[in-house]
């Protein structure tokens, strides 16, 4: 298993662009997790699904946020309109059963000018 | 509240020396600590956990409930532990992590 799919790897965007981030979990894995990741606030969870059920979005930032979960083989990330304060790594994670360990992905750099 | 307070940024050890990152916590019931490592151009990983009470790559850290700490510790640094490394908690019945800021770990030879 190639583990934690995300893509673009990298997202240079100017201002009010619209910004869709991908995630493909661990085939089997019935949970996932959308974290971003800054130099101030370092590690946090946005938005997290069970069985792509969104279970707590209590960490998205704004409505300029949202993410979906249409099957259980894909997620995105959406920014609409984006801001140069949302320039940080983000990254997506899955585990296979509730309080499992969270297998993350390589994370999508975005940088927004 | 949840919270995990890692109180340095950076921290920067020669190698063979000791090394101690410092976690604590804020929960009312019973957590789950993790240590989680991101190596240079490597994904964020799994440590080690409370839980199993195991020493991985030479790690080992305790959890104090009196202090509400769980610190990484390491007798020995090495080169290739230059790394971030952050501490997590899960709280009970919870799926969700809750992350400290981080801790940049730097070996100098």
């Amino acid at each position: 298993d190639a583990g934690v799919i995300q893509s673009p790897r990298h997202e240079v965007t100017e201002m009010g662009q619209e910004v869709t981030l991908r995630c493909k979990p661990i085939s089997g894995h019935n949970s996932l997790f959308w974290y971003r990741q800054t130099m101030m606030r370092g590690l946090e969870l946005l938005i997290y699904f069970n069985n792509n059920v969104p279970i707590d979005d209590s960490g998205m930032p704004e409505d300029r946020f949202s993410a979906k979960m249409p099957n259980a083989s894909f997620s995105t990330l959406k920014i609409q309109p984006s801001e140069p304060r949302d320039s940080a790594v983000y990254f997506c994670a899955s585990s296979s059963r509730g309080g499992g360990e969270q297998y993350f992905g390589p994370g999508t750099r975005l940088t927004v000018t | 509240a949840q919270r995990v307070t890692q109180p340095e940024k950076l921290l920067s050890v020669f190698k063979g020396a000791p090394v101690e990152l410092k976690c604590n916590y804020s929960y009312s019931g019973s957590p789950e600590l993790f240590w989680y490592v991101q190596y240079s151009r490597q994904r964020l990983q799994l440590l080690l956990r409370h839980i199993s009470r195991e020493s991985i790559k030479g790690f080992t850290a305790d959890l104090n409930k009196g202090e509400t700490s769980f610190h990484l510790k390491k007798p020995f640094a090495q080169e290739e532990d230059s790394a971030m490394y952050y501490c997590a908690l899960r709280g009970q019945g919870a799926q969700k992590l809750v992350f400290g800021q981080g801790t940049r770990l730097t070996i100098n030879p």
